[in-house]
This record gives C-alpha cells, sequence and structure tokens, in this order.
C-alpha cells in the first residue's frame, strides 16, 4: 500500500515561514490535500489538490507538489498555527486507497 | 449549515461489539461519499473505512477489515459503522468524513468526532 513520510515535528519562530514536508513514491503524479487538526477539535482542510485554498483558509497557507514530494507551506507564522499537520492522497491502485501521512506537529518557539 | 454528528461511542471490552452513527445536515447526504477516520492515543490520523454516495461500494483498511461494516441510510440521513470483535487497539475518537463523489477528492466535512474505549 502507498506511505507517505511526514517528519513528527518542525518549530518555527513566531512570523517565520514553516515548510512541511510529505513524501511518497511520485507523489508529485497525486493530489495531495492538507489538513490541520488542534487538541480536542475535528481537523480542518487547508490545502486541496496539491495547492488550492479553501474559503476562510489564509493566503499564508500555500502547497506544492513536485516529484517525490508534496510540501505545505505556512508562512508569518503565529501562535494559532500551532497544531497536527496531516497530508492526504488517493491511491488509485488500492482497495483501501485513502491514506493519510503519519502528521507532523508544528511548534511555533 | 453543514453539520455531522457522530454518537455511540463509548467503552467496551476486548471482543465486544459497538455501533456508531452519524447524523448529517446541511448538504445533499446522498451525493457525497462518506468515510470513518479514527485518531488513536499518541498516533496520527488513520482512514478506518469508506462508502460510496449509492452505497454500492465500500472500502475497509486491513486493520478493521472483517470485523466492521460501514452502512448507510439516505433516507435517514446517517451514516454507521458496525464495530465487532473490537481490540484495544480500536481505542481511538472515530470521526465521519464527507467528500465529493470524485475518488481524489478531499475530505470537505468533519464531525466532532466520538470516543470508543477498549478495556476491561
Amino acid at each position: 500500500s502507498y506511505v507517505l513520510t511526514q517528519p513528527p515535528s518542525v518549530s518555527v519562530a513566531p512570523g517565520k515561514t514553516a515548510r512541511i514536508t510529505c513524501g511518497g513514491n511520485n507523489i508529485g503524479s497525486k493530489s495531495v490535500h492538507w489538513y490541520q487538526q488542534k487538541p480536542g477539535q475535528a481537523p480542518v482542510l487547508v490545502i486541496y489538490y496539491d495547492s488550492d485554498r479553501p474559503s476562510g483558509i489564509p493566503e499564508r497557507f500555500s502547497g506544492s507538489n513536485s516529484g517525490n514530494t508534496a510540501t505545505l507551506t505556512i508562512s508569518r507564522v503565529g501562535a494559532g498555527d500551532e497544531a497536527d499537520y496531516y497530508c492526504q492522497v488517493w491511491d488509485s491502485s488500492s482497495d483501501h486507497p485513502w491514506v493519510f501521512g503519519g502528521g507532523t506537529k508544528l511548534t511555533v518557539l | 449549515e453543514v453539520q455531522l454528528v457522530e454518537s455511540g461511542g463509548g467503552l467496551v471490552q476486548p471482543g465486544g461489539s459497538l455501533r456508531l452513527s452519524c447524523a448529517a445536515s446541511g448538504f445533499t447526504f446522498r451525493s457525497y461519499a462518506m468515510s470513518w477516520v479514527r485518531l488513536a492515543p499518541g498516533k496520527g490520523l488513520e482512514w478506518v473505512s469508506g462508502i460510496s454516495g449509492s452505497a454500492g461500494t465500500t472500502y475497509y483498511a486491513d486493520s478493521v477489515k472483517g470485523r466492521f461494516t460501514i452502512s448507510r441510510d439516505s433516507s435517514k440521513n446517517t451514516l454507521y459503522l458496525q464495530m465487532n470483535s473490537l481490540r484495544a487497539e480500536d481505542t481511538a475518537v472515530y470521526y465521519c468524513a464527507a467528500k465529493q463523489p470524485d475518488s481524489s477528492a478531499p475530505f470537505d466535512y468533519w464531525g466532532q468526532g466520538t470516543l470508543v474505549t477498549v478495556s476491561s
């Protein structure tokens, strides 16, 4: 089955840019979605189809996807961005096709 | 306003059964594919099971195949997850999530989750 690899943690100072990666075999050929989850809350979609933003998500959130790595970029990071972030793809070759990455804890220093 | 409200979680002994429900409102339920996703303590999100809008196709993660059954009732706008032969490793918050029919579409809407604890 398809595997998505994320770093367990990323730390960034307030006001700086955070980059969270999601690695997978030829992930650039798939559509990647990103979710933000804060403790005790449901996940929230922040980026879909690699780089689109749902309404209500700040422009500070952006995404890219190429080769074997997809990246979620959060600029001008603030304390409110501290959360777990998950990438997700659909693997058409599998009978259990929806796959999440292991998640990345973003810490704002 | 879109709402997904899960219920049915609780404490159950290993080997026991539980049925989760997810009541949907604010969108055309029958047009959306639905899934259950869980978050175990100290772990990441894990997709558990999915069902097409027509209920014609179901999908299961290897970890629950043969033990869990997903279903939906469009007349009641409700999604279900029948969980049998529960194990300690099934302990998690279970979320229902809705997505557009396109298989590669994201999970647009999420419920707040219901906690399942499997313990003696």
